[in-house]
Parts: C-alpha cells; structure tokens; sequence
C-alpha cells in the first residue's frame, strides 16, 4: 500500500489568487493523479502527473487554471489559479504503485473554500 | 473506459449481508471490475477487484457472472462503519489509459 499525504487539508482562499496543494507519498510511484470532489458530486479526474514531462489534462481541465508538477516520483502539486467560487471542492491527490493488479490509493483530500 | 449502472442507495440492517449490484454490460475481455468505497469526508479506499472468477479478501467478496456482464459486492456482515458510497468501476489493469473513472455510485447506509 501506500501512504499519502496532502498540505494543506484546508483552505480558505478570495476570489482572484491561486493555491498551491502539494501531494507526498511514502513510496516511489509510477503514476500520479489529480481529482475533484465537488459539493455532493462524485470524483472526477482532473490530470495524471507525469514524471519528468508535462501532465496530462482531461477534457475540460486546462493547464492554465490547474498547473500540474512532479519534480521526482513521490512529490506532486496541483496548482489552483484565478479561483472563483466555482473552484471551491474537495482536491485529491491519488496514486498507482508499480507493478502488482494496478490498485489506487488516495490522499485524505484537501477541502478549498473560494469566497 | 465501460460504463457502470449502480443504484443509487441502498439499506441494509447491521450484521446482515450487504449485497451491491452493478452492471457493466458493455465491459472488455481485458477490463477488469474494481470497487472502492469513499466514507464521508474521505479519501476513496480500495475494496477488492476481480476478472472473471470470484474475489474474496478481509474486507468483501466480489461475485462476477459469468458473462461478466455484472457483478456483486457482499460485505458479509456489515457494519455502521460501513456506511459509504460504494463505487463500481471498470478498467483495464495497465497501460496509458488506465484511469480510474468514478460514476456516481450507490450510497449504503448500514441502520442499526
């Protein structure tokens, strides 16, 4: 298994700026992902972080208004930029060991209010 | 990625068997059936995933027909700490496009 961690848990941010969510795992991991939780709604995946290479958006997230890095293969951060209150869900950082059935693992989420 | 169809909720007593249905009636040879489980305020947690032949580990079992076209999770005894969404996802198990895509689920709530 793997241990995530996400900084911060929680945030309140205004109209206009941008927060930075880092993602820590205790292993080293061959794939990174970025999720969305909003109010009352399922996850939805925003990005999958790639190592050493840009990361890869889904459709209808861009990188302009979410920034993806991955400097090494346990770190992760996911960028929120311009923040409306549209933004305001719960972020999640998850991750797919190597090798094995391919099980995913997911952080504790970090809960973004935008007001 | 197939598609899943979950019901939206479902009851069940503590101490009896939760049985959650899903069908995934358009699903690949080589898509394999996942379920996890999110508790409120959560991460999403792995529960157990199968192929074709049945599944059991220390938290459930995983029943796939055999013309996969759909699948049961049992909890056999459940629990209130069971009370979750449950999600029914497929997927194939490696390659680039892997990625876990959520439905909307079937919310358990376990009543005592």
């Amino acid at each position: 298994s793997a241990v995530i961690s996400q900084k911060p848990s929680r945030d309140i941010c205004q109209r206009g700026t941008s927060l930075t969510i880092q993602c820590q795992v205790d292993s080293q991991v061959t794939m990174m992902f970025w999720y969305r939780q909003q109010p009352g709604q399922s996850l939805t995946l925003i990005a999958t972080a790639n190592q050493g290479s840009e990361a890869t958006y889904e459709s209808g997230f861009v990188i302009d208004k979410f920034p993806i890095s991955r400097p090494n293969l346990t770190f992760s951060t996911l960028t929120v930029s311009n923040m409306s209150p549209e933004d305001s869900s719960i972020y999640l950082c998850s991750v797919r060991l190597a090798g094995g059935p391919g099980e995913q693992y997911f952080g504790p989420g970090t809960r973004l209010t935008v007001t | 990625d197939a598609k899943t169809t979950q019901p939206p909720s479902m009851d069940c007593a503590e101490g009896r068997a939760a049985n959650l249905p899903c069908n995934h009636s358009t699903i690949s040879g080589n898509e394999y059936v996942y379920w996890y489980r999110q508790i409120h305020s959560q991460g999403p947690q792995y529960i157990i995933h199968g192929l074709k032949n049945n599944e059991t580990n220390e938290m459930a079992s995983l029943i796939i027909t055999e013309d996969r076209k759909s699948s049961t999770l049992i909890l056999p005894h459940a629990t209130l700490r069971d009370t979750a969404v449950y999600y029914c996802i497929v997927r194939v198990a490696s390659g680039a496009t892997n990625k876990l895509i959520f439905g909307t689920g079937t919310l358990l709530a376990v009543q005592p």
